[in-house]
């Protein structure tokens, strides 16, 4: 069965500065990967997602997330904070063939001025 | 789109009492699934339509629980006899086909319905 494990479940940024969100994968065939992002008093709404092509996988709001077979990972990165991007972000999985996504626990991003 | 809507947004009921919650979806997707989130959790799978017929259940889903989507349209989840563990929310998502019928990974979520059993 496939499953995501993400580290830390709050970070805390400066506005401006790097933000990094993990998520290391389990999965005994190539997955498919996702984040979703959900903010305050909203659904969540998907951010990007990886579906075999290109490795390095562009999403909205200037997110990106790269996938790293031999790490078994799908880190979000985005260069610089923003106030707007607190919000709880969610790394998801699923297979070729499944119709369904199994989510990891999240990880509430903050982000101070 | 008008987006997925879910109807109670909160329901706070006691326990051994049954319980109902709507989900109206976006339009022209076929694809109707629930989930559930408890605090400190992601959400967890429970069951998924393709029109009207469930096509997968999770082993989450009790007898106590059971879902319909007779038109292929709406959705309901139903509750029976329920206890404290069950409180949580209960999100609807839908999703429309990607090519060749496909699952395209993109759901789009309501804003869930908070349940509290007391």
């Amino acid at each position: 069965a496939q499953s995501v494990t993400q580290l830390g479940s709050h970070v805390s940024v400066s506005e401006g500065a790097l933000v990094l969100l993990r998520c290391n994968y389990s999965s005994s065939v190539p997955p498919y990967l996702f984040w979703y992002v959900q903010y305050p008093n909203q659904g969540l709404q998907l951010l990007l997602k990886y579906t075999s092509a290109a490795t390095l996988v562009k999403g909205i709001n200037g997110f990106e997330a790269e996938f790293k077979k031999s790490e078994t990972s799908f880190h979000l990165t985005k260069p610089s904070a923003h106030m707007s991007d607190a919000a709880e972000y969610f790394c998801a999985v699923s297979l070729s063939g499944y119709s369904t996504l199994t989510f990891g626990k999240g990880t509430m991003l903050l982000v101070s001025p | 789109d008008t987006g997925v809507s879910q109807d109670p947004r909160h329901k706070i009921t006691k326990r051994g009492q049954n319980v109902t919650f709507r989900c109206d979806p976006i339009s022209e997707h076929n694809r109707l699934y629930w989930y559930r989130q408890t605090l400190g959790q992601g959400p967890e799978f429970l069951t998924y339509f393709q029109n009207e017929a469930q096509l997968e259940k999770s082993r989450l889903l009790s007898d106590r629980f059971s879902a319909e989507r007779p038109k292929g349209s709406f959705s309901t989840l139903e509750i029976q006899r329920t206890e404290q563990g069950d409180s949580a929310m209960y999100l609807c998502a839908s999703s429309r086909p990607g090519l060749a019928g496909g699952f395209t990974g993109e759901l789009f979520f309501g804003e869930g319905s908070r349940l509290t059993v007391l």
